[in-house]
């Protein structure tokens, strides 16, 4: 099992502002998801990257795979309430046959 | 095109029960996994099904099994429910070459009295 280290745990912030979270791992992953979630539910894909250094956009969220593909971020430019959610990321090995490894997740909490 | 599709959404259990979940993958997928996910916790792999074979198993005991049928569709069982098998069940499809992405149901929530 490959550990993913997700911080921060818990984030309060403000309409506008911007925020960066963070998932790390001492291990090399093939391909990493980022999932939101909200309470209740299952998660929702937001990004799938597989290569390292990869930088990929959706909207004011930006993905980024570290170059040794052991970890990645996730920035939001100017949150909005509606960005709140348990953001989650996943690690997947090849030799596995890509079983996502998930981090605690961080816990955005965004008010107007 | 529906997604992922589980059920029950919600089912309450006494200790050392049965329970079958089901989950019906998005069209075209041809690979399920199962994962458990506790209350402030991430999802935890418990077993992934392809071709009707389980292909991958985590750390999860013999009292979790699975079944894959033809349809792709799939069921989670678990025997002998414990208290700490209270948690969100959530089913994902995927494909071969889909390269870890995966799809999430809405999960079923079991709760073990």
């Amino acid at each position: 099992t490959q550990l993913l280290e997700q911080s921060p745990q818990f984030l309060s912030i403000q309409e506008g502002e911007n925020l960066t979270v963070y998932c790390n791992s001492s291990s090399v992953f093939s391909s990493l998801q980022w999932y939101r979630q909200e309470p209740g539910e299952g998660p929702v894909l937001l990004v799938t990257v597989v290569t390292g250094g990869e930088v990929k956009k959706l909207k004011r969220l930006t993905f980024q795979f570290g170059d040794a593909r052991k970890d990645s971020s996730l920035h939001i430019t100017a949150a909005q309430p509606g960005d709140t959610g348990l953001y989650l990321c996943a690690g997947a090995v090849m030799d596995s046959g890509y079983a996502l490894n998930f981090g605690k997740g961080t816990s955005l909490l965004v008010t107007p | 095109d529906a997604g992922v599709t589980q059920s029950p959404t919600h089912l309450i259990k006494t200790r050392g029960q049965q329970v079958t979940l089901r989950c019906s993958p998005k069209s075209g997928h041809d690979t399920v996994s199962w994962y458990q996910q506790a209350l402030g916790q991430g999802p935890q792999f418990i077993f992934q099904y392809y071709e009707e074979e389980e292909r991958q198993r985590g750390n999860f005991p013999d009292r979790f099994s699975g079944h894959q049928f033809p349809n792709y569709s799939s069921e989670l069982n678990v025997n002998a429910l414990l208290l700490g098998d209270s948690a969100l069940y959530l089913c994902a499809s995927s494909t071969t070459s889909a390269q870890g992405t995966q799809y999430f149901g809405p999960g079923t929530r079991l709760l073990v009295l």
